[in-house]
C-alpha cells in the first residue's frame, strides 16, 4: 500500500476483555513498531520487528501485552484482560530499515476500554 | 534516565513571523536527532532529520539546528502560515541498531492569520 495502514481507527471494548490491533506497514519495509500516545504526551514505544522476529520488547508495559508478526510484514498487537488505563492511541510506524532512517507511522488504532 | 524536553505550552505566532521550537534532552549522546509533525487524530510524519556532525539542516521553509554540546535542537519555520499549526514532536534514538526513538511531548503550533 502507499502508506501504514491500522485497523481498526477505533476500538470501544470493556474491562477485561481482549482486543487485537493490526497493522500493515509499507511495503518491503522490514523494521516495524508499534508505539502508545497518551493525550498530551508524545508516542511511547513498545515493541519492535526487524522481519519476523520481536527485536526489542522492552516497551511492553506487562505480560497482557503480545505482539506478533509472523510472515514479517502484517503485525497484531494482542492485549488481554484490558485494563482502563490501557486506552490510549496505539501507533505503528515502518522504516525500510532499522536506525538512521524516517519511520513512517499509520493513523493510529484509538482504544478506550469502559 | 534519558529526558527530552519540549515546550509544553503552546506557541501562538502571527502569520508571516518565524516559529522557533525548542528540544533539550539530558543524558544522552544522540547520533541523530528528528522532528516530526503531528495533526490531530493523525500519526506522526517525518520532517527532518540531522546528524550529531550537522550543526543545521533546511528542507524548503524548515531549519533544524543541533548543538551537541548544549544538548539542544531548535526547529525554525519561516514565513510561518495556519496550515503550519499542528505539533511538532522531538525525537531521538535510543541506541543500538535500531530506530526505536524517544519523543518529547510536543510542542502545540498555532499559526494565526
Amino acid at each position: 500500500g502507499a502508506g501504514v495502514s491500522q485497523t481498526p481507527s477505533n476500538k470501544v471494548t470493556e474491562k477485561g476483555k481482549y482486543v487485537e490491533l493490526r497493522c500493515d506497514p509499507i511495503s518491503g519495509h522490514t523494521a516495524l513498531y508499534w508505539y502508545r500516545q497518551s493525550l498530551g504526551q508524545g508516542p511511547e514505544f513498545l515493541i519492535y520487528f526487524q522481519g519476523t522476529g520481536a527485536a526489542d520488547d522492552s516497551g511492553l508495559p506487562n505480560d497482557r501485552f503480545f505482539a506478533v508478526r509472523p510472515e514479517g510484514s502484517v503485525s497484531t498487537l494482542k492485549i488481554q484482560r484490558t485494563e482502563r488505563g490501557d486506552s490510549a492511541v496505539y501507533l505503528c510506524a515502518s522504516s525500510s530499515q532499522g536506525g538512521h532512517t524516517e519511520a513512517f507511522f499509520g493513523q493510529g488504532t484509538r482504544l478506550t476500554v469502559v | 534516565s534519558q529526558k527530552i524536553e519540549q515546550n509544553s505550552e503552546a506557541l501562538n505566532i502571527q502569520e508571516g513571523k518565524t516559529a522557533t521550537l525548542t528540544c533539550n534532552y539530558t543524558n544522552y549522546s544522540p547520533a541523530y536527532l528528528q522532528w516530526y509533525r503531528q495533526d490531530p487524530g493523525r500519526g506522526p510524519v517525518f520532517l527532518l532529520l540531522i546528524r550529531e556532525n550537522e550543526k543545521e539542516k533546511r528542507k524548503e521553509r524548515l531549519k533544524v539546528t543541533f548543538d551537541t554540546t548544549l544538548k539542544q535542537s531548535l526547529f525554525h519555520i519561516t514565513a510561518s502560515q495556519p496550515a503550519d499549526s499542528a505539533t511538532y514532536l522531538c525525537a531521538l534514538p535510543s541506541g543500538g541498531a535500531t530506530n526505536k526513538l524517544i519523543f518529547g511531548t510536543g510542542t502545540l503550533l498555532a499559526v494565526q492569520p
